[in-house]
């Protein structure tokens, strides 16, 4: 089985930085997603990592390390609307050619002005 | 087309009923999910459908029924449900099973009576 931790709250003020840390335990791991749900809405995917290693996309970072089994998502320059919970996802190998995801807990990011 | 379409948005029903979900996508997407999620927790997979075929059943009560009727469609048959079936039913499809990238649809917010 998969198990992520994350933490549950963070806030953070409006243009700054913030780091979303994960670790987590996993037999048959294939690699680590984010995504993004506001309120009421559907989770969204943000970004990838197979591999150690940074992934950028636009004012959102990932970064992997599969030694220590830990990945952060990276948030610059926050705005308002960056205020969502955000969850670390880990695929893994469940066998018989399947692949499972599961969610960690899930950040909730308030950005404050 | 990068949408996955679920219908209803919202659904009450009581102990008794039948009802289904349905869930669509024209993405060519070849898996399929269902999840389940409770306010202010993670998505929790219930099944996985690859190649219209049933892939995982994560021990999913019998009054949940999935039905794949072909490569775009995803159905959940309802009967007999529980109050604390209330949920936000969240569809999902990627590219293969073992895809990185989910695309959520909006959820059907279900309340059982």
């Amino acid at each position: 089985g998969q198990s992520l931790e994350q933490p549950s709250e963070v806030t953070a003020v409006e243009g700054a930085i913030v780091q979303i840390n994960c670790t987590y335990q996993t037999s048959g791991f294939y690699g680590l997603s984010w995504y993004q749900q506001h309120d009421g809405g559907a989770p969204t995917f943000l970004s990838y990592n197979a591999l150690d290693g940074l992934e950028e996309t636009g004012r959102f970072s990932s970064f992997l390390s599969r030694s220590d089994s830990y990945g952060y998502l990276l948030l610059q320059e926050l705005q308002m609307k960056d205020s969502a919970s955000y969850f670390c996802a880990g695929i893994a190998y469940s066998g018989a050619g399947s692949y499972q995801l599961t969610f960690g807990k899930g950040t909730k990011l308030s950005v404050i002005p | 087309d990068t949408e996955v379409t679920q219908t209803p948005k919202h659904l009450v029903m009581g102990m008794t009923n039948k009802k289904s979900l349905k869930c669509e996508q024209h993405m060519g997407h070849r898996a399929m999910y269902w999840y389940k999620q409770k306010a202010k927790k993670p998505p929790e997979l219930m099944f996985v459908y690859s190649y219209e075929k049933l892939s995982i059943n994560e021990s999913v009560p019998s009054r949940f029924s999935p039905e794949c009727p072909n490569s775009s469609l995803l159905n959940l048959h309802l009967h007999a449900l529980q109050p604390e079936d209330s949920a936000l039913y969240l569809c999902a499809s990627s590219q293969e099973i073992h895809s990185y990238e989910q695309y959520f649809g909006p959820g059907t917010r279900l309340t059982v009576t």
